[in-house]
């Protein structure tokens, strides 16, 4: 079992609707979760962070923890056709060392159509 | 320059060739990180560096090397490049106190 598993799409929503982003992982150490954003030809940029279980709202994008179910998900309200990209997540077990360094998804194609 | 660049934008690579992929930072980060990423595997980590002099193996290393002479350099070294090393280079970096990795905009590498 890899430790993290992403749906890689893609995944097709029309404008406007709300968007489910999903993770699933094995390593019951992790406690860092983030959410990087990928567009197409370009390097990841963070998105959203958070820190073991709970939810964390940045605008229209809501990132949630639920470590008991080894489970995070990014949610994004109102979607709009910027918000096409690969979306990443990524955890680590221990912060500030490169020794147990990130470990990624391999992302999910979303296409917001107008 | 401002954040990560990276050097070349994509190049095209004859088998057995010696190759670097060049990457600089100008936020002064302790961390740097080279990664490669593939259709289907996604973002995996070849290198890291927690500070200037010292480097350390990640998922992929083999057939790679990378230096670490100072805190803003972190350039990639295939040896003798083989066509499975075809891939998007990223490179990355850390501040110190930060889980936050900042990623450069890639190299696109073919391996003939």
């Amino acid at each position: 079992q890899k430790e993290v598993e992403q749906d890689p799409g893609p995944l097709s929503v029309p404008e406007g609707a709300i968007v489910s982003l999903n993770c699933t992982y094995s390593n019951s150490a992790f406690q860092y979760f983030m959410w990087y954003r990928q567009y197409s030809r370009k390097g990841p940029e963070l998105l959203m962070y958070t820190y073991s279980s709970g939810n964390k709202e940045d605008g229209r994008f809501t990132a949630q923890v639920d470590k008991s179910s080894k489970y995070i998900s990014l949610f994004i309200r109102d979607s709009q056709p910027s918000d096409s990209a690969t979306y990443l997540c990524a955890m680590s077990a221990n912060s500030y060392s490169g020794n147990t360094p990130l470990v990624f998804g391999k992302g999910t194609r979303l296409s917001v159509i107008a | 320059i401002a954040g990560i660049t990276q050097a070349p934008t994509s190049q095209i690579l004859a088998a057995g060739r010696r190759m670097t992929l060049r990457c600089t930072q100008d936020m002064r980060h302790n961390a740097m990180y080279w990664y490669r990423q593939d259709l289907g595997l996604g973002l995996r980590l070849i290198h890291y560096s927690n500070t200037a002099g010292t480097t350390g193996k990640g998922e992929v290393p083999d057939g790679y090397s990378v230096s670490r002479a100072n805190t803003d350099d972190f350039p990639l070294t295939l040896a003798s490049a083989v066509p499975s090393q075809t891939s998007v280079y990223f490179c990355a970096s850390r501040a110190t106190g930060t889980d936050t990795q900042y990623f450069g905009p890639g190299t696109r590498l073919t391996v003939l």
